[in-house]
């Protein structure tokens, strides 16, 4: 069956490090695959896109790798401050299908003074 | 623009009643969706419309029903509500070519009983 995982275990890190969250899939054949922030009581925001035939994105202190042969996304912050605590959310477009995406279920980042 | 917005932010519904949840977007966006997150758990799509007049069921349709009579409004109706409706609902939005971002509202949580 079709699986996306991404770490149920919150990530502590402290104020100035990179953190690094990793989105793992099985069984997809994605198009493209974005990352989402979601602030507790609040709806997701969309961060980033990267596209099946792209290694690597960037955007200010965020950065995407995506390799379709391990079937994984790595999504680093850099510079890391308390004001990006928050869960992000990798999700996936398949091939076809319309414009539909399936989420992952988050990994909350905590980052800590 | 307001972006998505959804009513009631609130709601606790008794077994067996019904609920029409409101999402409205003034983007001009084709698509629209409604999902559902359950503690610790992804968005799962309820429902699904690439335009006015065109709606289709996404991974979880059971117990819920839509209509898309204009491009800005995506209502979501629960007939019957069960406790395992009981959830987080988040309408979103998209202009629709592949790739855009997910608009999504601020959610409406629900409680049935």
């Amino acid at each position: 069956s079709q699986k996306i995982e991404q770490n149920s275990e919150a990530l502590n890190i402290q104020e100035g490090k990179t953190a690094t969250l990793t989105c793992n899939y099985t069984n997809y054949s994605p198009a493209y695959l974005q990352w989402y922030r979601q602030d507790p009581g609040r709806g997701p925001v969309f961060l980033l896109l990267i596209r099946e035939n792209e290694k690597e994105k960037r955007k200010e202190r965020l950065k995407v790798t995506f390799d379709t042969t391990l079937k994984q996304s790595l999504f680093h912050i850099t510079a890391s401050q308390p004001a990006d605590s928050a869960t992000y959310l990798c999700a996936l477009k398949l091939t076809g299908g319309g414009n539909k995406l399936t989420f992952g279920t988050g990994t909350q980042l905590k980052v800590e003074l | 623009n307001a972006g998505v917005t959804q009513t009631p932010k609130f709601r606790i519904l008794k077994i067996g009643q019904s609920m029409t949840l409101q999402c409205t977007q003034d983007m001009n966006h084709n698509y629209m969706y409604w999902y559902r997150q359950d503690p610790g758990m992804g968005l799962k799509l309820i429902y699904y419309s690439v335009g006015a007049g065109i709606t289709d069921k996404g991974e979880v349709p059971n117990g819920y029903n839509v209509s898309r009579s204009t491009t800005e409004d995506f209502p979501l109706r629960l007939e019957l509500a069960a406790p395992s409706q009981t959830s987080v609902y988040f309408c979103a939005s998209t202009p629709g070519a592949s790739g855009n971002a997910q608009y999504f509202g601020p959610g409406t949580r629900l409680t049935v009983t």
